[in-house]
C-alpha cells in the first residue's frame, strides 16, 4: 500500500513564525504535490514537484516556498506564518507514468494566532 | 480557464436512498482526466474513480456508478442503496494541460446519510 505521512495532524503557531510541513511517501513516486483545503473551495494547488530538486508553482503559492532534497520527502515552508494561512495543508504524490491518481496524507491542520 | 463546479455544497439522505453526486467540468483540452476522492471524516482522500476524455463509457463498481457526459461536460456520481458509512465529503477533479497532475477541485458535496 501506498503510504503518505505529514509530520503533524494539528499544530498551532504565531503570526510571523517560520512553519515546516513535512511530507514523506514511501513509494518512490516522483511527483508531489501540497494543497490546500478551505470551507467553500475545495482543494487548492500550492507547489509541486515533479522530482529531486525541482518544483513549480501552482495556483496559490505566495508567501510558501518548497524544498525537495530526497525524492521520498517534500517540504512546505510558510517562510512569516500569518492568520490567512490558517487551513488544512494536504500532501500528495503519484508516479509520473500517465495521468495515475495521486496519493494523499491525512493532512495537517495548521492554526495561525 | 480550466474550471470544476459542484453545486450540491451538503445533501442528506436517508439509508438506502440513491443519491446522485453532480459534476461540471470546463476546460479547452481535447485530452484530460476526470476523477473522484471521497474524504471521510479522519481527513484523508481516498481515490475512487480516473476517466480519460475519450472514454465515455459509464463505469459501475458494486454501488458506485459514474456517468460521463462530454456534451454536457459532467461527470457525475451515483451511490446506489446508500449507507451510513458513505457519509463524507465528496471531491470532483480535473487534471487538464496534459496530464501534469495539476488538480483543479470542486467545491466538495458533504454526503450525509442518515440511518
Amino acid at each position: 500500500d501506498v503510504k503518505v505521512t505529514q509530520s503533524s495532524r494539528y499544530l498551532v503557531k504565531r503570526t510571523g513564525e517560520k512553519v515546516f510541513l513535512e511530507c514523506v511517501q514511501d513509494m518512490d513516486h516522483e511527483n508531489m504535490f501540497w494543497y490546500r483545503q478551505d470551507p467553500g473551495l475545495g482543494l487548492r494547488l500550492i507547489y509541486f514537484s515533479y522530482d529531486v530538486k525541482m518544483k513549480e508553482k501552482g495556483d496559490i503559492p505566495e508567501g510558501y516556498s518548497v524544498s525537495r532534497e530526497k525524492k521520498e520527502r517534500f517540504s512546505l515552508i510558510l517562510e512569516s506564518a500569518s492568520t490567512n494561512q490558517t487551513s488544512m495543508y494536504l500532501c500528495a504524490s503519484r508516479t509520473s507514468e500517465s495521468s495515475y491518481e495521486q496519493y494523499f496524507g491525512p493532512g495537517t491542520r495548521l492554526t495561525v494566532t | 480557464a480550466q474550471k470544476v463546479t459542484q453545486a450540491q455544497t451538503e445533501i442528506s439522505v436517508v439509508e438506502k436512498e440513491d443519491v446522485t453526486l453532480d459534476c461540471v467540468y470546463e476546460t479547452r483540452d481535447t485530452t484530460y482526466y476526470l476523477f473522484w476522492y471521497k474524504q471521510p471524516p479522519s481527513g484523508e482522500l481516498v481515490f475512487l474513480i480516473r476517466r480519460n476524455s475519450f472514454d465515455e463509457q459509464n463505469e459501475i463498481s458494486g454501488r458506485y456508478s459514474w456517468n460521463f457526459q462530454k456534451s454536457t461536460s459532467s461527470f457525475n456520481f451515483t451511490i446506489t442503496a446508500s449507507q451510513v458509512v458513505d457519509s463524507a465529503v465528496y471531491f470532483c477533479a480535473l487534471d487538464g494541460s496534459g496530464n501534469t497532475g495539476k488538480l483543479i477541485f470542486g467545491q466538495g458535496t458533504t454526503l450525509q446519510v442518515k440511518p
